[in-house]
């Protein structure tokens, strides 16, 4: 069964500092990883993807994330936090072969940057 | 850009009651998706749906519930007979193709069970 794993509930940085946001996975795959982000009130919105190629992605909002094979992990960076990326941030996978196209998420990081 | 939209934002509900979520999902879109989060806890896949069918779902997708495409923009998700523990967060989400495509979400139906 794949699963996935954020081990931080809760992220506390700068305004300015980089940001970390660290999920792990196991898959008995090839995996398909994404990172959400959740708004209050809001459904989750899409930041990137890894699929295949380079293993590092960039995404919307300054968002970046690495992919490390061997780790089994896919954590989502930004160089400088803004206040307004404090929010709920979720890491999930899609196995490439699966029938449903089911997402599985992590328990989800949340992220307060502080002025 | 095109959302997904869902109604109502919240839903009371008498336990024991029928109730149905409502979703539009993008109008090109060919997947659809229902997705619950409880408080507190993780988001959880519930069912996917492509060709007017059942792909997958999950072990909380149960008798008591069933998903409809009854014309071409609507998408429902059914609670035929609800709990207490059906409180929670529904997210209708859907995507153009599977497999690597973002899913896109609404921003669901918080449904309270009395």
């Amino acid at each position: 069964a794949q699963s996935v794993a954020q081990p931080e509930d809760q992220v506390n940085v700068a305004e300015g500092n980089p940001l970390t946001v660290k999920c792990t996975y196991s898959v008995s795959g090839n995996p398909y990883l994404f990172w959400y982000v959740q708004y209050p009130n809001r459904g989750l919105q899409f930041l990137l993807k890894y699929i295949t190629g380079d293993n590092l992605v960039k995404g919307s909002y300054g968002f970046e994330a690495e992919f490390n094979k061997s780790q089994t992990s896919f954590h989502l960076k930004k160089p400088s936090a803004l206040v307004s990326d404090s929010a709920l941030y979720f890491c999930a996978v899609i196995l490439t072969k699966a029938a449903g196209n089911k997402l599985t998420f992590g328990g989800g990081t949340r992220v307060l940057v502080k002025p | 850009e095109p959302e997904v939209t869902q109604t109502p934002s919240h839903q009371v509900t008498q336990m024991g009651q029928e109730v149905i979520l409502r979703c539009v999902p993008i109008s090109n879109h060919l997947y659809f998706y229902w997705y619950r989060q409880i408080l507190g806890q993780k988001v959880e896949f519930l069912v996917s749906f492509y060709n007017n069918e059942i792909s997958e779902k999950s072990e909380i997708f149960d008798d008591q519930f069933s998903v409809e495409r009854p014309d071409g923009s609507n998408f429902t998700l059914k609670i035929r007979s609800t709990k207490l523990e059906d409180s929670a967060m529904y997210f209708c989400a859907s995507t153009l193709q599977g497999g690597n495509q973002p899913q896109h979400f609404g921003d669901g139906t918080r449904l309270s069970i009395l």
